[in-house]
């Protein structure tokens, strides 16, 4: 199985500070047709898990533009600009290239 | 607004089995792969298994393979989660889920099966 690693696992901010999470996956995510399947998910306390970003750096309809991916190949970093009270929750990073698709184990937000 | 429903969760003892439903609404049922993944009680994301558009093609994380069984009703736009032997391990929320790639991805609310004696 692919396995992703996530760190911190735990990051207290400050609001309106930036923060940045990190990922990275044991195999490349690329396919033959050259697509990257990373994806961002936010899931605040007690709520079901919402797709913030897909394919490394497409935010979904709704997503705040203050959320950022990037990364290529093994390595993936999501970035948040300025930290709101609403982005509290654990983040995850998840690969669809190959199944089991799997998660990294969490990056829980909290706010100092 | 796109909905999913899961049902058919609750407590049920080793061994025995459950049914999970999931009913969509208010999008496409039939063009997109559909998922289960569970949440184990203050753990992490698990994808358990997938199912094609049309229902021809399965598959299964190895810790569920041989137990639990996937199908879907595109007529009645209800995706199924047939399981079998389980076990405390298999104790977690349960997600249906509508996932396609780059379109636009849906979660249910989630259904919470607990396995206790």
């Amino acid at each position: 199985d692919v396995v992703m690693t996530q760190s911190p696992v735990s990051l207290p901010v400050t609001l309106g500070q930036p923060a940045s999470i990190s990922c990275r996956s044991s195999q490349s995510l690329v396919n033959s047709a050259g697509d990257t399947h990373l994806n961002w998910f936010q899931q605040r306390p007690g709520q079901s898990p919402r797709r913030l970003i897909y394919e490394v750096s497409n935010r979904d309809s709704g997503v705040p533009d203050r959320f950022t991916g990037s990364g290529s190949g093994t390595d993936f970093t999501l970035k948040i600009s300025r930290v709101e009270a609403e982005d509290v929750g654990v983040y995850y990073c998840m690969q669809g290239a190959r199944w089991p698709f799997t998660f990294g184990g969490g990056t829980k937000v909290e706010i100092k | 607004e796109v909905h999913l429903e899961e049902s058919g969760g609750g407590l049920v003892q080793p061994g025995r089995s459950l049914r999970l439903s999931c009913t969509a609404s208010r999008f496409t049922f039939r063009s997109y792969w559909m998922y289960w993944v569970r949440q184990g009680p203050g753990k992490g994301l698990v994808w358990v298994s997938r199912i094609s558009p049309d229902g021809t093609e399965t598959i299964y994380a190895d810790s569920v393979g041989g137990r639990f069984t996937i199908s879907r009703d595109n007529a009645k736009n209800t995706l199924y989660l047939q399981m079998n032997s389980l076990g405390v391990d298999d104790a977690a929320v349960y997600y249906c889920v509508a996932y396609n790639w780059k379109s636009p991805m849906y979660w249910g609310q989630g259904i919470l099966v607990t396995v206790s004696s």
